[in-house]
């Protein structure tokens, strides 16, 4: 089955500085990647997803890459900001009716 | 509702007992998840369901733990003869249909197993 690594576990960045994730993936037939938020008392949250035919995605402060060769993709966040503080987790999913296998989480601090 | 529900948000149930979780999943969601999340930990699988094809158990921890869905509406979460280890948030999820699109989350359950 589908097995999914995150790095790093935590990760504190200041305020204005970039933030970066990857994700590794063991199925080859993955392909489609979501990136979820989660803050405190409240469930995950999507913030941004790629599917396995496109090698980026950008939305405002956040971007996704995904290289299908190597079996990782990354999340990006430009501009951090203190209300990015939260855990992130990656995870990986197929067409033919796997279900989502998360990453273990990132907790991203954002110093002010 | 416009998003998944469930409830209880908070149950305290002593050791011994057995406990019943509910979702509501956003109307017209084919797929159905639930995760456990213990304090600080990621999302751990525990069951799925797609349409009225026989649900994917293999993340049940134990016999103690089932869960039914009717249809493609509510689901329910049982689990008997509670643990101290199942004090955990029980998560649920919906997708329009299983590995396709966003997964929807809803607040989850915090149980606690004195």
């Amino acid at each position: 089955g589908e097995n999914v690594e995150q790095h790093p576990s935590t990760l504190s960045v200041q305020e204005g500085d970039s933030a970066v994730i990857k994700c590794t993936y063991s199925d080859s037939a993955s392909n489609y990647f979501p990136w979820y938020k989660q803050e405190l008392g409240k469930g995950p949250q999507l913030i941004i997803d790629i599917r396995s035919n496109v090698g980026e995605k950008k939305d405002q402060r956040i971007a996704v890459t995904l290289n299908k060769t190597a079996k990782h993709f990354s999340l990006h966040i430009t501009e951090t900001q203190p209300e990015d503080s939260a855990v992130y987790f990656c995870a990986a999913s197929d067409n033919y009716g796997q279900n989502f296998v998360f990453g273990p989480g990132t907790r991203l601090s954002v110093l002010p | 509702g416009a998003g998944v529900s469930q409830s209880p948000s908070n149950k305290v149930t002593e050791k011994g007992k057995d406990v019943e979780l509910r979702c509501d999943p956003i109307s017209g969601h084919t797929a159905l998840y639930w995760y456990r999340q213990r304090l600080g930990q990621g999302l751990e699988f525990l069951i799925y369901f797609q349409g009225n094809s026989a649900p994917d158990k293999s993340g049940l921890p134990s016999d103690r733990f089932s869960a039914e869905r009717t249809g493609e509406s509510v689901s329910t979460l049982t689990i008997q003869r509670t643990q101290q280890e199942d004090s955990a948030v029980y998560l649920c999820a919906s997708s329009f249909r299983t590995g396709q699109g966003e997964a929807f989350f809803g607040q989850g359950t915090r149980l606690t197993v004195v």
